[in-house]
């Protein structure tokens, strides 16, 4: 079946430091890939994504590259902010019998600190 | 432009009482929806979906059960809940068809007491 992993946390930053959240993936098709961000009390908001391989998804200064050689999709960006506070999610989408259905990583809680 | 609606925000609620969220979408017709909960931990759970009214797939056994009466409406029910039925549900649509990204609601809240 299909998986995704990425890295737990938590993460701790400093205001304007580097980020890398890193997330692979085990999938029996061509899936979809997605990064979601959940910020506290709230549902998801899809991030980015990206459809095929060497696709580059971005958004709000994230980006990430779907890299099908090594089943990758690693979320970076160059400067974080405080409100970039949150928990992000990598995610899959791929045919499973009858349906599309989104396959979740458990999830990476980042804290930014001034 | 399309949304998803989800209540009520919180609730608590007593061993034993039944559960009834709901889910709605507007915007879109024949969409693809799902029930997902978040316990403690932040994973999430794919709990139910549906491709249809009236069509149901369950994901995991469990004391919770989904009906889609209308095209857009996606109901979560348990007759009796228990105390491991507390978490974060939340209700999300995707587009039929499409490997693409699916939109989630805003969540409920679910504390059994």
């Amino acid at each position: 079946g299909n998986s995704v992993t990425q890295m737990e946390g938590p993460v701790t930053l400093s205001e304007e430091a580097f980020l890398t959240i890193n997330c692979t993936y085990t999938a029996t098709g061509y899936p979809s890939l997605f990064w979601y961000v959940q910020y506290p009390g709230e549902g998801l908001q899809l991030l980015l994504k990206a459809t095929k391989a060497d696709d580059k998804g971005s958004n709000k200064g994230f980006e990430a590259t779907y890299r099908k050689e090594t089943t990758s999709f690693h979320l970076e960006k160059g400067s974080v902010q405080v409100s970039d506070s949150a928990v992000y999610f990598c995610a899959l989408s791929d045919y499973g019998g009858s349906n599309y259905k989104l396959t979740f990583g458990k999830g990476t809680l980042l804290t930014v600190n001034p | 432009s399309q949304t998803i609606h989800q209540w009520p925000a919180t609730l608590v609620q007593p061993v034993g009482s039944p559960l009834s969220l709901e889910c709605t979408v507007e915007g879109t017709s024949n969409p693809n929806l799902y029930w997902y909960r978040q316990a403690a931990g932040r994973g999430l759970q794919l709990l139910f979906y549906s491709v249809g009214i009236g069509q149901i797939s369950s994901e995991v056994p469990q004391n919770l059960s989904a009906s889609r009466p209308q095209d857009r409406q996606f109901i979560l029910s348990s007759k009796k809940l228990l105390l491991s039925d507390s978490g974060f549900y939340l209700c999300a649509w995707s587009v039929k068809g499409m490997n693409t990204e699916a939109f989630f609601g805003q969540g409920t809240r679910l504390t059994v007491v």
